[in-house]
């Protein structure tokens, strides 16, 4: 299995509080993800990094930002947590297409609640 | 854009029962293509990829056959287990981005 660690892997929350989500890999994976899953939704990116200090917006990006400092850390904040940010928020790492194909390899979750 | 399309669950099989799950998709160029499992409170595991067109991915006892001449990706399995109950992801890489379909929850009766 891919070495890829979420912290904390269930939170809850009041709405307008600032939530930090932490997503850690020992593969030294180019590339990492952040997706949430909802019900009815599937899995709906919303920053991905290509790099440390590179990243860019996914399909729902509104209401949260990302950093990453070093390749093994990629954070994930909602800087004022609403209700609708209430999900299961996903990992995901992957090499990179310096061999034209590319695999993702998911962590384990964090469940949040916001309420 | 590139998209994926997996029939809807959830679906209901008996054990030992043949298994079909519907994956087709939208893509230009040459994507490879992924079915991922995920069981109740985890995350997405990888089951099996195919790259090129015609290529057989195989795992576990699934199989899944990239056929480009139909656009589609259906993972099958002889024989179910109570144990493949989860959800099942088929999925598309194609120029730098990752594209997944909904997800088909099957159930699988003892």
């Amino acid at each position: 299995d891919a070495g890829i660690t979420q912290s904390p892997r269930h939170k809850v929350t009041e709405t307008g509080t600032p939530v930090t989500l932490r997503c850690h890999q020992t593969e030294n994976h180019r590339y990492m993800y952040w997706y949430r899953q909802d019900p009815g939704h599937g899995l709906r990116l919303i920053h991905y990094s290509y790099g440390v200090k590179d990243t860019d917006k996914g399909e729902v990006s509104d209401g949260y930002s990302v950093s990453r400092s070093k390749t093994e850390d990629f954070l994930l904040t909602l800087e004022s947590a609403t209700s609708s940010q209430t999900s299961v928020y996903f990992c995901a790492i992957s090499e990179g297409a310096s061999s034209g194909t590319d695999t993702q390899y998911f962590g384990p979750g964090t469940r949040l609640t916001v309420l | 854009g590139d998209s994926v399309t997996q029939m809807e669950g959830p679906v209901t099989l008996s054990e030992e029962a043949f298994l079909t799950i519907n994956c087709t998709y939208t893509a230009t160029g040459y994507p490879s293509l992924f079915w991922y499992v995920q069981y109740p409170g985890e995350g997405l595991q990888l089951l099996l990829k195919a790259t090129k067109a015609d290529d057989k991915g195989s795992n576990k006892g699934f199989e899944a056959t990239y056929r480009k001449e139909t656009t589609s990706f259906h993972l099958e399995k002889g024989s179910v287990q109570v144990s493949d109950s989860a959800v099942y992801f088929c999925a598309l890489y194609n120029f730098n981005k990752f594209y997944f379909g909904s997800g088909t929850k099957l159930n699988v009766k003892p």
